[in-house]
């Protein structure tokens, strides 16, 4: 099993508040990723990164930052949180792949409310 | 990207085999093709992964024809824990600091009955 976590699985705020979602992993993995996912619904790709001081913008487009200053850590944060934002926010890492295509280990998730 | 067509669900009985098929019709050479399981409130687990003819591991088999354009994933007699959504995703084989992009469709809820 893969070594990723997630912290708060659950986060219930106001709308304005400043939140950061944490996620960490002890694989030294480079690469990391942020998705979104709505209940029933299918994952998009936030925010991306290949490395230490490495970001990108995945396909959904999000108001949402994130910062990888350490390599097993990238955490997501939102300045002015609002119900829009209510989602399952999941985070995720890999490996470069000897064959194939690199596989991504997820973290648990963290269900974010907006009041 | 490829697209993926899978059927959106299905129903199976406790110790049956079940197959499920997934097409990409437009899969490139450089494409691997990838299953993933979630679980309500969790985050997707990969299953397996395939370019062609058989793979199987501890979980699962995947059969891919000559022509790639469809993929199955095979689960041997399932238990009620594998009842799950799965995703079969197309995957271009990446390298440096590109990544497999993985998107996600809506997958196939499988339901497994006592």
């Amino acid at each position: 099993e893969a070594d990723i976590y997630q912290t708060p699985r659950y986060l219930v705020i106001g709308t304005g508040k400043k939140i950061t979602l944490e996620c960490s992993q002890t694989m030294g993995h480079d690469k990391m990723y942020w998705y979104q996912q709505d209940p029933g619904m299918e994952l998009h790709l936030i925010h991306y990164s290949y490395g230490v001081n490495s970001t990108e913008k995945g396909d959904l487009s999000s108001e949402s930052t994130v910062s990888r200053i350490r390599t097993e850590h990238f955490p997501l944060t939102l300045e002015s949180a609002r119900p829009s934002h209510t989602s399952q926010y999941l985070c995720a890492s890999s490996h470069p792949a000897v064959e194939g295509t690199d596989t991504q280990y997820f973290g648990p998730g963290t269900r974010l409310t907006v009041l | 990207l490829a697209k993926t067509t899978q059927p959106i669900s299905m129903d199976s009985y406790e110790g049956q085999e079940v197959n499920i098929t997934c097409s990409h019709n437009n899969i490139a050479t450089n494409d691997y093709i990838t299953w993933y399981q979630q679980f309500p409130s969790q985050g997707p687990r990969f299953i397996i992964q395939g370019y062609k003819t058989k793979v199987t591991n501890e979980v699962a088999s995947l059969f891919i024809p000559a022509d790639r354009k469809s993929s199955t994933l095979s689960l041997p007699r399932v238990s009620l824990s594998d009842t799950a959504v799965y995703y079969c995703l197309v995957v271009t084989h990446a390298g440096g600091t590109s990544y497999g992009k993985l998107t996600f469709g809506q997958g196939t809820i499988l339901t497994v009955h006592p």
